[in-house]
């Protein structure tokens, strides 16, 4: 059974800060992850994903994988009220199945 | 390009009757997963589907199915509903099978009382 921890948060930032969310995944095995913003009430939003090692960048977004540590990150740069919501990290395979992290809260303080 | 839509939004059913959610994928994609979120087991894989056959199925009682039509667009029945059912049913679509990039709908909220 696979498995994807994330830190149970709530976390929370100032407004302009670095905010550094992480995740952990149990099978050795896997290639692809992704990073989903899920603001109150609504679905869940793909925002990153990432497939090597290292980092990938996409705006205020960096995404960091390490394979040998099976840790993943996400960096939000200049954080903003309107990046508060809950991250999702997930582990995705070849048969079309997704493995979901129970999320962490990040909250953006003006 | 419109995303991707479920019906109904919102609905509630009292136990032992049945339900079934729809869900229409963005166009030009031919994977259609099922997802059940609560906020005490969080995003749980129900199904994938795709070419009109589930290809995957996660650990969810026989109660639950679904079938994918030749358009793509996709269904999920829920039988026999218990109280535990009540949930956000999120469905997402995919370019291809094995892409992982999933798109959600707005997902549609059952309430079993």
């Amino acid at each position: 059974q696979k498995e994807v921890e994330q830190n149970s948060g709530p976390l929370s930032v100032p407004e302009g800060a670095i905010a550094s969310l992480n995740c952990t995944y149990s099978d050795r095995g896997s290639q692809s992850f992704f990073w989903y913003r899920q603001y109150s009430g609504k679905s869940p939003e793909l925002i990153m994903s990432i497939y090597s090692n290292g980092d990938k960048e996409d705006g205020r977004f960096t995404a960091q994988l390490n394979k040998a540590s099976q840790y993943v990150s996400l960096l939000i740069r200049d954080s903003q009220p309107s990046d508060s919501a809950t991250y999702l990290c997930a582990e995705g395979d070849n048969a079309g199945k997704s493995t979901f992290g129970d999320g962490t809260t990040l909250t953006v303080k003006p | 390009k419109a995303g991707v839509t479920q019906t109904p939004r919102y609905l509630i059913k009292t136990r032992g009757q049945q339900v079934t959610l729809s869900c229409s994928p963005i166009s030009g994609h031919r994977s259609v997963s099922w997802y059940q979120q609560t906020p005490g087991q969080g995003l749980q894989f129900l199904f994938e589907y795709f070419s009109e056959t589930q290809r995957n199925k996660g650990n969810f009682p026989g109660r639950f199915s679904g079938r994918q039509f030749s358009n793509s667009r996709s269904e999920m029945n829920v039988s026999t509903l218990e109280l535990g059912d009540s949930a956000l049913y999120l469905c997402a679509s995919s370019l291809e099978r094995g892409n992982g990039e999933l798109f959600f709908g707005e997902g549609s909220r059952l309430t079993v009382l």
